[in-house]
């Protein structure tokens, strides 16, 4: 059965500051995998898929990194901004069933 | 791209009612939808998975008799909780493949409160 874990739980750091978030699978075998931002008492907004066949993907001040083999991703977020706080949320999808299977979290606070 | 929509937004009801949750694909066909439970402070759990014309696939430990999947078209998905308790106060989450299926489009979710 698919594990995902997030690591740290919660984070809390001054603005302007670089940070990497954490995300470990338990089974290899993925098809993709994703983060999600999400903001309290909101639903999810995409920010970053990777295939199983790719290494890292970019976006603006982020980038997702992807080591299948280990079971682990990482997002990168540069410069921070009070705007970025929300949670972040990875998600594996393994197999042809389309089901995300998602990680437990990281509470993320970008002080002013 | 492509919208996912979910309605209500938010729901009060009282103990041993039922409440209808929907999920629409607003421009693009979905034959398969996926329900999501987010308790307070907790991850996203599937729940089931909708599919169009047939029977809901529920996870382990989800009661199909109490929380009712229909997907009667290749735009709509429909969530009754039968019966709610405060227990099943959650947030509730729909999302959809895309055309390509390698990404889902959530909908905002529907907070329903138990009382």
């Amino acid at each position: 059965k698919q594990e995902v874990t997030q690591i740290p739980a919660a984070l809390s750091v001054p603005e302007g500051e670089n940070l990497v978030l954490n995300c470990s699978f338990t089974d290899s075998a993925i098809y993709n995998l994703q983060w999600f931002r999400q903001d309290p008492g909101k639903g999810l907004t995409s920010l970053l898929l990777i295939q199983s066949s790719q290494r890292e993907q970019t976006s603006g001040r982020l980038n997702a990194s992807l080591d299948k083999s280990s079971g682990r991703s990482t997002l990168y977020i540069a410069a921070s901004q009070p705007g970025d706080s929300a949670t972040y949320l990875c998600a594996v999808q393994g197999g042809a069933t389309n089901k995300l299977i998602f990680g437990t979290g990281t509470l993320l606070a970008v002080q002013p | 791209g492509a919208v996912v929509s979910q309605h209500p937004s938010w729901v009060i009801c009282k103990s041993g009612t039922s409440v209808k949750i929907e999920c629409r694909s607003l421009d693009f066909q979905a034959t398969t939808m996926f329900w999501y439970r987010q308790f307070p402070k907790q991850s996203l759990m599937l729940m089931a998975t909708s599919n169009e014309g047939s029977k809901a696939t529920y996870e382990q430990g989800v009661e199909k008799d109490k929380f009712l999947i229909n997907h009667a078209s290749l735009t709509l998905s429909t969530l009754t909780v039968t019966s709610a308790h405060p227990e099943d106060s959650s947030f509730y989450i729909c999302s959809a493949p895309g055309t390509g299926a390698l990404e889902q489009y959530f909908g905002p979710g529907t907070r329903l409160t138990v009382t």
